[in-house]
């Protein structure tokens, strides 16, 4: 089977600016989180998504949102970017419910300017 | 949510066996522990998951005492490409909002 995929792997954008952020789950696979990874806060969940419903959300501003669609693909979406989400993006799906069992995807890298 | 203490480093040479051990005072019984490697610019592998005494796969072996309060992740015979971070994780497996990666243990393999 193939791995998690994610697009696209790099991004710069500028302050202010929005972006989307694309995550293709292992075939199968219904639960999609989504993890923001810095050097000073290290993996911080953001959303959990299961069967297109959100089910939960980590602890950020609401500039962040995603969704998950019929297919279990997902996507999220970080809108008035700040240099602060500067980060490596990373897409992690399981078969059922989300747990420690995860399969990661490569990330993106988001560069703000 | 159970916290997991782990070394921040470790060194270790190629062949050696090295044992990277994670604390988790306050794991629930119905958590799992869970390691992961992850190297630069890589999302994070799964490596091993086990829930008490010992569990053996062809990558690592995981070893639990009975009280389940820490545990130890074996890696025999490590070459140069383990070199990377390790994390221990603590939960169950209702939700990836439970699930919280530490600092991790940076493990550097030197010829």
């Amino acid at each position: 089977k193939a791995g998690v995929t994610q697009t696209p792997r790099y991004l710069i954008k500028t302050r202010g600016q929005q972006v989307t952020l694309s995550c293709s789950p292992i075939s199968g696979h219904r639960s999609v989180s989504w993890y923001q990874q810095t050097p000073g806060q290290g993996l911080q969940f953001l959303f959990e998504y299961f069967s297109e419903t959100q089910r939960n959300k980590g602890n950020f501003p609401g500039r962040f949102s995603g969704r998950q669609f019929s297919n279990s693909r997902s996507e999220m979406n970080v809108s008035t970017l700040e240099l602060g989400d500067s980060a490596l993006y990373l897409c992690a799906s399981s078969e059922g419910l989300a747990g420690e069992t995860q399969y990661f995807g490569p990330g993106t890298r988001l560069l703000v300017l | 949510l159970a916290k997991t203490t782990q070394p921040i480093s470790m060194d270790s040479y190629e062949g050696q066996e090295v044992n990277i051990t994670c604390s988790h005072n306050n794991i629930a019984t119905n958590d799992y522990i869970t390691w992961y490697q992850q190297f630069p610019s890589q999302g994070p592998r799964f490596i091993i998951q086990g829930y008490k005494t010992k569990v053996t796969n062809e990558v690592a072996s995981l070893f639990i005492p009975a009280d389940r309060k820490s545990s130890t992740l074996s890696l025999p015979r490590v070459s140069l490409s383990d070199t990377a971070v390790y994390y221990c994780l603590v939960g169950d497996d209702s939700s990836a909002s439970k699930i919280i990666f530490g600092s991790g243990t940076r493990l550097s393999i030197r010829p």
